[in-house]
């Protein structure tokens, strides 16, 4: 079946040095989505990408979503302490537009 | 604007009981939809509907029911609880538009013995 894969599942940083995490997806996606969930919390959308090849910057955050539209990135510039959470990327299941298929997310721990 | 509202936020469960997770969102959103959280899982698709009447069932479906009658409720039922059911269930909602992101709720932690 369908399957969106993140890697690395772990990842602990020292505040200041850069973070990056890498998503594939089973079949092509007409769009991929990130989210980031606190810990303890629910998961917060953070930015769409549809456009093959496309570079999304929110302030200190890259996105980038494959040629291919098979994959994606997220990175983080100069981690900072209230960057901790788990990311999440996600596509469309099943081919609708409605409803998602969640990668099992990058969990990134910033050391002070 | 409350958005999305699960309730209850934790409930603890018998073996073989049945319950009905509460959702509702006030931001007129097409889409809704259902997922547990469990550690290592990520998030896991149990129903989604994309209008009133209208459901369907995601990744990991039995055991449970969905109905949406109205466009702000859509709440998720357990037929037969099981210890294996024992997760997190986040309610999520998003507008029928192709750039916008879920909004979710802030989770039921639903624990079954």
């Amino acid at each position: 079946g369908q399957q969106v894969m993140q890697i690395p599942q772990y990842q602990h940083v020292q505040e200041g040095e850069d973070f990056t995490t890498y998503c594939n997806s089973s079949t092509t996606l007409s769009n991929i989505q990130w989210y980031k969930q606190r810990p303890g919390g629910h998961p917060v959308f953070l930015i769409q990408l549809v456009k093959s090849g496309e570079v999304k910057k929110q302030k200190r955050l890259t996105f980038q979503f494959g040629e291919a539209k098979k994959n994606s990135s997220l990175h983080i510039t100069a981690t900072q302490t209230t960057d901790v959470g788990t990311y999440f990327c996600a596509g469309p299941y099943g081919g609708s537009q409605g409803n998602l298929i969640f990668g099992k997310g990058t969990k990134l721990s910033v050391k002070p | 604007n409350a958005g999305v509202t699960q309730t209850p936020k934790f409930q603890v469960l018998k073996t073989g009981q049945s319950m009905t997770l509460q959702c509702a969102q006030d931001m007129n959103h097409e889409y809704m939809s259902w997922y547990r959280q469990d550690p290592g899982m990520g998030l896991r698709l149990i129903h989604y509907s994309v209008g009133a009447g209208i459901t369907d069932q995601g990744e990991v479906p039995n055991g449970y029911n969905v109905s949406r009658s109205t466009t702000e409720d859509f709440p998720l039922r357990l037929l037969s609880a099981a210890p294996s059911q024992t997760s997190v269930y986040f309610c999520a909602s998003k507008r029928e538009a192709v750039n916008y992101g879920y909004t979710f709720g802030s989770g039921t932690r639903l624990t079954v013995v």
